[in-house]
């Protein structure tokens, strides 16, 4: 089956910094690869996602970027703030068989310090 | 609109005690998935459905079962918990992204 790493486990940075987090995936036959964002006490929500026919995709501050050949995928978030504070997800997921399952990564705590 | 609710919030069980969680959805999503979070070990896929009346192992089902006789719920059980199953429980349903639910605390005491 799938299996997901992600890195770092924490990551701390000053406000207005640049994070990077980065996952990688094992099956070649994903194509679908969600990012969630979750606060503090509350349920995961997805920020941004990626198929595998496109190699970048942006939506304001963040960005995904997604390396079929090495398996690789990373989230980026520019000018981060303190409301950037929380655990981020990657997860894979394949279409293989018919079944729509991802594969989550155990997270990444951000904190971003005023 | 309610999207994905859960019931109970939070629950304090004894070794041995049983009890279910519901997930109820008004999206009308064919997948549904109950995942548990513990610290470190991000979010592992305890059983999942892809339709009504369909259920299917996931990656840590060893002492849960499930059932699914509707396609707008998605029952957890618990039939003897342990104190191993000390977690927040997220339900989630999915076409395509997946939306989760707000989540339960459970403790096996």
């Amino acid at each position: 089956g799938e299996n997901v790493e992600q890195h770092p486990s924490t990551l701390s940075v000053q406000e207005g910094d640049s994070a990077v987090i980065k996952c990688t995936y094992s099956d070649s036959a994903s194509n679908y690869f969600p990012w969630y964002k979750q606060e503090l006490g509350k349920r995961p929500q997805l920020i941004i996602d990626i198929r595998s026919n496109v190699g970048e995709k942006k939506d304001q501050r963040i960005a995904v970027t997604l390396n079929k050949t090495a398996k690789h995928f990373s989230l980026h978030i520019t000018e981060t703030q303190p409301e950037d504070s929380a655990v981020y997800f990657c997860a894979a997921r394949s279409a293989a068989g018919g079944s729509y399952i991802p594969t989550f990564g155990r997270g990444t705590s951000l904190i971003v310090h005023p | 609109n309610a999207g994905v609710t859960q019931t109970p919030k939070f629950r304090v069980l004894k070794t041995g005690q049983s009890m279910t969680l519901l997930c109820a959805q008004d999206m009308n999503h064919e997948y549904m998935y109950w995942y548990r979070q513990d610290p470190g070990m991000g979010l592992r896929l305890i059983h999942y459905s892809v339709g009504e009346g369909t259920t299917a192992k996931g990656e840590v089902p060893d002492g849960y079962n499930v059932s699914r006789l509707k396609k707008q719920n998605f029952l957890l059980g618990l039939e003897s918990a342990a104190p191993s199953q000390t977690s927040v429980y997220f339900c989630a349903t999915s076409r395509g992204e997946q939306f989760f639910g707000p989540g339960t605390r459970l403790t096996v005491l």
